[in-house]
C-alpha cells in the first residue's frame, strides 16, 4: 500500500490569490491523480500528473488556473489560481500502482479550501 | 461511455438495521474495476473494496458485504446491523480501459441512535 502526506489539510483563503497543494508519497508510483470535489458533490478528476511532461488535463480545466507539478515519482503539487468562491472544495491527490490488474487507489486525507 | 449511477442520494436506518446502497455502472470494456469508499465527515476517502470483471463471487468482511451482478450491472453494497459510526458518504466508482476513476455521485447513510 502507499501513504499519501497531503498539505495543507484546510486552508481558507482570500479570493485572487493562489494556494499551492503538496502531495508527497512514501514510495515510487506511476500515477499521480488531482480531483476535486465541490461542496455535496462527487469527485471530479482535475488532472493527471504526468513526472518529467505537462499535466493532462480533463475537460473543463486548464493548465492557467490548475498548473500542476510532478519532479519526481514521489512528489506533486496543485496550484490553484486565482482562487474565487467557487474553488471552495475538497481537493485530493490519489495514486495508482502500476499495471491496471493490480489497480488499487490511495487518496490522500484531501485539503478542504474554503475561499472568502 | 463509462457512468456510475448511484440512484439514492440519502438513506436514513435506525441502528442495527441493515441497509443496501445501490450502485449501477455502464462500460463497454470486458475488463474493469469496480470500488467502494467510505467519505466519513472528515473528508478522506477510505478504500472499502475492489472487484475485477471476471470475479462475481459475492463477498463478506465484517458488517459489510458486497453484491456483484454482471447480468445487471450492480454492485451493492449492504451494511449489517448499522452502527452510528457507519455514517457517512459512500462513493461507488469505476476504472475501465484507463487509470482514471468514474465516481458515481455518492448516497449518503445516517444511521440514527
Amino acid at each position: 500500500s502507499a501513504v499519501i502526506s497531503q498539505k495543507p489539510s484546510r486552508d481558507i483563503c482570500q479570493r485572487g490569490t493562489s494556494l499551492t497543494i503538496q502531495c508527497q508519497v512514501d514510495s515510487q508510483v506511476t500515477m499521480m491523480f488531482w480531483y476535486r470535489q465541490q461542496p455535496g458533490q462527487s469527485l471530479t478528476l482535475i488532472a493527471t500528473a504526468n513526472q518529467g511532461s505537462e499535466a493532462t488535463y480533463e475537460s473543463g480545466f486548464v493548465i492557467d488556473k490548475f498548473p500542476i507539478s510532478r519532479p519526481n515519482l514521489t512528489f506533486s503539487t496543485l496550484t490553484v489560481s486565482n482562487m474565487s468562491p467557487e474553488d471552495s472544495s475538497i481537493y485530493l491527490c490519489s495514486v495508482d500502482t502500476p499495471g491496471l490488474a493490480n489497480t488499487e487507489a490511495f487518496f490522500g486525507q484531501g485539503t478542504r479550501l474554503t475561499v472568502v | 461511455a463509462q457512468k456510475v449511477t448511484q440512484a439514492q442520494t440519502e438513506i436514513s436506518v435506525v441502528e442495527k438495521e441493515d441497509v443496501t446502497l445501490d450502485c449501477v455502472y455502464e462500460t463497454r470494456d470486458t475488463t474493469y474495476y469496480l470500488f467502494w469508499y467510505k467519505q466519513p465527515p472528515s473528508g478522506e476517502l477510505v478504500f472499502l473494496i475492489r472487484r475485477n470483471s471476471f470475479d462475481e463471487q459475492n463477498e463478506i468482511s465484517g458488517r459489510y458485504s458486497w453484491n456483484f451482478q454482471k447480468s445487471t450491472s450492480s454492485f451493492n453494497f449492504t451494511i449489517t446491523a448499522s452502527q452510528v459510526v457507519d455514517s457517512a458518504v459512500y462513493f461507488c466508482a469505476l476504472i475501465s480501459g484507463t487509470y482514471k476513476y468514474i465516481f458515481g455521485t455518492g448516497t449518503r447513510l445516517k444511521v440514527l441512535a
